[in-house]
Order: structure tokens, then sequence, then C-alpha cells
């Protein structure tokens, strides 16, 4: 199966932009990978904050927004806050599987 | 409430099996798709398996494949997870996931399987 790539950890300061990218090994993720974003802090389940590609759930900060950047799909975060401090995953979808990426953790610093 | 209540985990020896269920409320059930994520302690997410709202179709992680089988009944709105040979490797939490059309809106808070002698 293929192999979904993303930073393994970044850091942005209180109030900055950080982006997070998601890789895919079969080549661009593109809209038809319907890619999704998840958070998840520790010893909680993850919650989803982005799908297919942009859209938001009534509880995803308005904050966080996700696109395609290049062949990556793209997870921007506009003023960090304290608590966006999380563990952050990427997933796409192909035939008949999904996959997700190893995971970005993020440290607001 | 959209809940999901993941049962069924606990200490199992390698090469026994283990069924998992997740039962469903504050939605209509069969109107969705539904899926099994793990996690190993400390370790990233994994999809494990997905099923449609009619049992049509169900997919599996190539991990996965002849050895867990996903189901679900919808009259009793449950998911169900059936594993098979269990290795130490299989340790992990176990979540179920509302599917489409919902954008994988909730998740469950996770069963723990522990796998070991």
């Amino acid at each position: 199966q293929a192999v979904v790539t993303q930073e393994p950890s970044l850091t942005v300061s209180p109030g900055g932009t950080v982006t997070l990218t998601c890789g895919s090994s079969t080549g661009a993720v593109t809209s038809g990978h319907y890619p999704y974003w998840f958070q998840q802090k520790p010893g909680q389940a993850p919650r989803t904050l982005i799908y297919d590609t942009s859209t938001k759930h009534s509880w995803t900060p308005a904050r966080f927004s996700g696109s395609l950047l290049g062949d990556k799909a793209a997870l921007t975060l506009s003023g960090a806050q304290p608590e966006d401090e999380a563990d952050y995953y990427c997933l796409v979808s192909y035939t008949n599987a999904v996959v997700f990426g190893g995971g970005t953790k993020l440290t607001v610093l | 409430e959209v809940q999901l209540v993941e049962s069924g985990g606990g200490l199992v020896q390698p090469g026994r099996s283990l069924r998992l269920s997740c039962a469903a409320s504050g939605f209509t059930y069969d109107d969705y798709a539904m899926h099994w994520v793990r996690q190993a302690p400390g370790k990233g997410l994994e999809w494990v398996s997905s099923i449609s709202w009619n049992s049509d179709k169900k997919d599996y992680a190539d991990s996965f494949k002849g050895r867990f089988t996903i189901s679900r009944d919808n009259s009793k709105k449950s998911l169900y997870l059936h594993m098979n040979s269990l290795r130490p490797e299989d340790t992990a939490f176990y979540y179920c996931v509302k599917g489409a059309p919902s954008g994988w809106e909730k998740w469950g808070q996770g069963s723990l399987v522990t796998v070991s002698s």
C-alpha cells in the first residue's frame, strides 16, 4: 500500500503561522484523494479537523485551514494558541484503502 | 448526541481470537459507513478496516486481510471487528469511527487490546 509522509515535528511560536504537509508515495495528492486532518492530544481520542481537503467541522477553530500546496495536502494554522500543541495526522484515500501519515508533533513555543 | 462506545477489549493470549464491538447512538446508523482505526501505545494511527452502510463493501489494510473481519448489524446499531491469530504487535487501542458522509465526524474513546502471554 501507499506511504503517506508528514513532517515528524514542527515548532511554532504563539500567534505564529505554520503549515503541515501530507505527501503520497504514489504521486501528487489531489482533491480526489479527499485528504483529512486529525488532531490528537495526549490521552485523548483523535478528533477530525478537516475533511475533503478543506471542509471544516463545526468545532474546527477558524485558525485552521486545509488546502492543496504543490503536490501535497496542507494544514495551515494561523495564529497558533498554546492549546494547539498536539499530534496531527493526515489521511489520504486510495481505491479500496485509506492510509494515515505518520503524524506531526506540533510544539507551540 | 452522537456516541460511539467500544467494548470487548482486554488481555488475550497470542494466537487467540477476540471480537470488538462498537455501539452507536444519536444518529441514523445505517446511513453511514464505519471504520476501525488502531493505535499502538506511543505510536501513530493505523487504518484497519472500513464497511459501507449496507455491508456491501468491506476494505482492509493489507496487514489485516485474512486475519481480521469487519461486520455490522444495523438493527442493533453496532459495528464489530473479529480478530483472529492475535500477535503481540496487535496490542493497541482500537477506535471505531463514524464515516462518510459525515467526514469522520465522530471517534469512539477506544478499546485497549493487549496481546500477551
